[in-house]
């Protein structure tokens, strides 16, 4: 079955500090793609990167970065510098056929 | 922007009643999946359609039913709503799915209350 896990309920950092969101998923699938949304306190879900099963590279865009590592199946999440509008719930997702699984979310809070 | 709107933003209805949300998907894209987000949980989904045929159903009940239509928009309709179906309704639209080789857009949501 598939299962993501995001064991960190809530973080708490103050500005500039570096964040690592972690995420755990299990699959029984040769041929997946992994996801992370950001949920500000709006709603809506905002894409931030797909990744698919076999491309191992870690991605750098701008401030934040991925480190997927199939042999630990994880998916991690860094903030670096963070700012107060990366406060949001960011949700780490993983594809099946016709849908994605989502783990239950961070809840990011950067203070000032 | 992700060029998904969804109607209405809010919603109060009493149980037993039934709700129609709407869907506008992003043109062009063929699928729209729908989800549901209980408080403090991560999206549920719901089903998915692909060129107005249902391609996919999570684990809810027949009175969770949808319509895609061929202008890129759809909808989702509960029928004998119940208290647990207050959540927010997310609809998502990709170019295709392929088991992810696209990416799904998600609009702004409906939050429904059941009282």
């Amino acid at each position: 079955a598939q299962k993501v896990t995001q064991a960190q309920t809530e973080i708490s950092v103050v500005e500039k500090e570096d964040v690592t969101l972690d995420c755990v998923y299990e699959t029984r699938d040769t041929t997946y793609y992994l996801f992370w949304y950001k949920q500000p306190p709006s709603g809506e879900l905002v894409f931030l990167i797909r990744r698919n099963s076999f491309d191992e590279q870690n991605e750098i865009s701008g401030r934040y970065s991925w480190n997927f590592q199939k042999s630990t199946s994880s998916f991690n999440f860094t903030i670096t510098a963070s700012q107060v509008v990366d406060s949001a719930v960011y949700f780490c997702a993983l594809s099946g056929n016709n849908d994605m699984r989502f783990g239950a979310g961070t809840r990011l809070t950067v203070k000032p | 922007e992700t060029g998904v709107t969804q109607s209405p933003t809010h919603l109060i209805k009493t149980r037993g009643q039934q709700v129609t949300l709407r869907c506008s998907s992003q043109s062009g894209h063929n699928t729209v999946s729908w989800y549901q987000q209980a408080l403090g949980q991560g999206p549920q989904f719901i089903f998915q359609y692909y060129r107005e045929e249902e391609n996919g159903r999570g684990n809810f009940p027949p009175r969770f039913s949808g319509l895609q239509f061929p202008n890129y928009s759809s909808e989702l309709n509960v029928n004998a709503l119940e208290l647990d179906d207050s959540a927010l309704y997310l609809c998502a639209s990709s170019l295709d799915w392929n088991g992810g080789e696209e990416t799904q857009y998600f609009g702004p949501g409906t939050r429904l209350l059941v009282l």
